[in-house]
């Protein structure tokens, strides 16, 4: 089946540690978003990435950082520099190279820091 | 700046009901693509539509269907006769050529449905 994956559903960290979210897609797509939401407001850019070993800071992009060495996978690290870590993390994957084209959503990772 | 509002922040019907979910945008750009993404309760986006500046042609694809009027900064998304399974958080978006490749979301109108 084609899609993209994120693991795990939830997450659970302590405050002052590093976490990675995973994303995998086997859509043979070139772009790659990461997404937060948070509870009752859309999503904002974290970091997108329109092809391998290059990506773009997003608007929130403050506080995490983001690998692409193959293009099958996008990681997300969360640093203990993010202020305010707690949210839906969910990744997607491009049809085109630009946002203007639709985007395919994994099932999104939910991420506690306590 | 682009901006998109969704008002309707959470919307009400009973089963077999049509409901229109709102959207406005705001952008300078002449060229620029809209979009409806469904969050059903699982947590993933699922792609609706998508519709560029140039293409004002009304949309129906089954129960759904979209107004996408340019002189009043719409794009209303309607559900005909709705059914329980379509209780979600409806998402409009925005993005244009000039925009970094930056997807602009709405809040949502989350919809439910009632048997």
């Amino acid at each position: 089946d084609g899609g993209i994956t994120q693991s795990p559903k939830y997450l659970f960290r302590k405050e002052g540690q590093n976490v990675t979210l995973s994303c995998e897609q086997n859509l043979n797509h070139d772009a790659m978003y990461w997404y937060r939401q948070d509870p009752g407001q859309g999503l904002r850019l974290i970091y997108y990435s329109q092809i391998v070993n290059d990506f773009q800071k997003g608007d929130i992009a403050e506080g995490y950082s983001v690998s692409r060495e193959k293009k099958e996978s996008f990681p997300l690290t969360v640093t203990s520099a993010q202020k305010n870590p707690t949210a839906f993390y969910l990744c997607a994957s491009g049809v085109g190279a630009s946002s203007s084209y639709e985007q395919y959503f994994g099932p999104g990772t939910r991420l506690t820091v306590t | 700046a682009q901006k998109v509002t969704q008002a309707q922040t959470e919307i009400s019907v009973v089963e077999k009901e049509d409901v229109t979910l709102d959207c406005v945008y705001e952008t300078r750009d002449t060229t620029y693509y809209l979009f409806w993404y469904k969050q059903p309760p699982s947590g993933e986006l699922v792609f609706l539509i998508r519709r560029n500046s140039f293409d004002e042609q009304n949309e129906i694809s089954g129960r759904y269907s979209w107004n996408f009027q340019k002189s009043t900064s719409s794009f209303n998304f309607t559900i005909t006769a709705s059914q329980v399974v379509d209780s979600a958080v409806y998402f409009c978006a925005l993005t244009n050529n000039n925009a970094g490749n930056m997807l602009t979301f709405g809040g949502g109108t989350r919809l439910m449905v009632k048997p």
